[in-house]
This record gives structure tokens, C-alpha cells and sequence, in this order.
């Protein structure tokens, strides 16, 4: 168990639609990373916050937004849903803001099903 | 941005000590070498980080040449369950630098 907690464990939903994926980071982290894992993509770096400020922006779609919130947890907003969009959502956290040195801690992910 | 290569695949039995090895030859000086361990359906575990010569810690070894365009990780004695997917990761700073890339497909035969 990393510490970080993701949810909803599932998520199936319909083309169009808008979803949130929730991150609580591990305690004391302050940095809460997003990554999107799909088959022939792998893992694809969204987005990084640190201490509720954006730090780094990765392959993120403009229909896709995130914020980390005062606690520091986090929520990945997912618009205008697309097939495509289908894949395992990943929310990592981290001591600092640190990419290259800190470790990540990833958490148990988000399947997202689009329909 | 420095770009790493693994092989896609490796086999490997029981008991035999693995060595995967990244090319990564446009290192900037101020990278630093880390490997996850990944396994089907669940996020990617950190395993090991290192600089320049020789890291240990109680499940691998990583290996780094003077010139650091390349380094090893060794696992010794693997079992079934260190069948998974390793990435080597190599950047400075921003978490735009690092990419997982695809990484490579351990698989551990009895």
C-alpha cells in the first residue's frame, strides 16, 4: 500500500460526459502528480501540482483540467469524453516538487470505461 | 530531454540474477537514473535511484558507468512474482522531463 488513494476504483461512462477522478496524496506529500495509461499510449505525465500550485504540464488535453485543493488532495476533471479517453488514470504523490529526485508514489488507479 | 532506450522483452528462470540494462546517451550532468517496477493493473512502484557508480538497497543494485550514457539494474535471484514491467527514467527537475517510455517486459519462468 503506497498511501495514496484514489477514487472511484471504476468508472464506466458514456461519450460526452464529464468525470472527476479524486487523489488523496500520502500524508505530508505536497506534490500530487496525474498520469494516463492506456495500451498503446503507456504512461503518459498529464500534470503536476505542488502545494496547490501548477508545477508541470505534461500531454494534458485541453478538455482535461486539475486542481489540488487547500488539503492537498486532488481531482482530474475529464470533459466531452471521448472513446479514446479509455484508460487507467494514475495519481502519484511525492515529499517535493522535485520530479528527478523524489520518489513517486503511485496510487491503485482510476479504470475509465467510455461507451 | 534526455531519451532512454531498454529492450521491449527479457526472460528469465528462478533464482538467476537479471540485469536490465537503459541506454540513455544525451544525460544531462545534472540527471538522475530511476527505476519502477510495474505490474499489470497497478501503478508504478519505485525500485531504485542513483547518480554515478554503484547504488544497492535490499532489492536491487544499480549500476552506472563513468560516462552515465547507460546504466544497469540488477536483480538477484528473481522469483515468479518479479515478473513485470520495468521503466527507466532519466531527467533533472521538471516532471515534463521524465517520460516511462515502454519499458521492458521481465518475464520469470519457474
Amino acid at each position: 500500500d503506497s498511501g495514496v488513494t484514489q477514487t472511484p476504483k471504476h468508472l464506466i461512462t458514456a461519450t460526452g460526459q464529464r468525470v472527476t477522478l479524486r487523489c488523496s496524496p500520502r500524508s505530508g506529500d505536497l506534490s500530487v502528480y496525474w498520469y494516463q495509461q492506456s495500451l498503446d499510449q503507456g504512461l503518459q505525465f498529464l500534470i503536476q501540482y505542488y502545494n496547490g500550485e501548477e508545477r508541470a504540464k505534461g500531454n494534458i488535453l485541453e478538455r482535461f483540467s486539475a486542481q489540488q485543493f487547500p488539503d492537498l488532495h486532488s481531482e482530474l476533471n475529464l470533459s466531452s469524453l471521448e472513446l479514446g479517453d479509455s484508460a487507467l488514470y494514475f495519481c502519484a504523490s511525492s515529499p517535493r516538487g522535485t520530479a528527478s529526485t523524489d520518489t513517486q508514489y503511485f496510487g491503485p488507479g482510476t479504470r475509465l470505461t467510455v461507451l | 530531454l534526455a531519451k532512454t532506450t531498454q529492450p521491449i522483452s527479457m526472460d528469465s528462470y528462478e533464482g538467476q540474477e537479471v540485469n536490465i540494462t537503459c541506454s540513455h546517451n544525451n544525460i544531462a550532468t545534472n540527471d538522475y537514473i530511476t527505476w519502477y517496477q510495474q505490474f499489470p493493473s497497478q501503478g508504478p512502484r519505485f525500485i531504485i535511484q542513483g547518480y554515478k557508480t554503484k547504488v544497492t538497497n535490499e532489492v536491487a543494485s544499480l549500476f552506472i558507468p563513468a560516462d552515465r550514457k547507460s546504466s544497469t539494474l540488477s536483480l538477484p535471484r528473481v522469483s515468479l512474482s518479479d515478473t513485470a514491467v520495468y521503466y527507466c527514467l532519466v531527467g533533472a527537475g521538471s516532471a515534463r522531463q521524465l517520460t516511462f517510455g515502454s519499458g521492458t517486459q521481465l518475464t520469470v519462468l519457474p
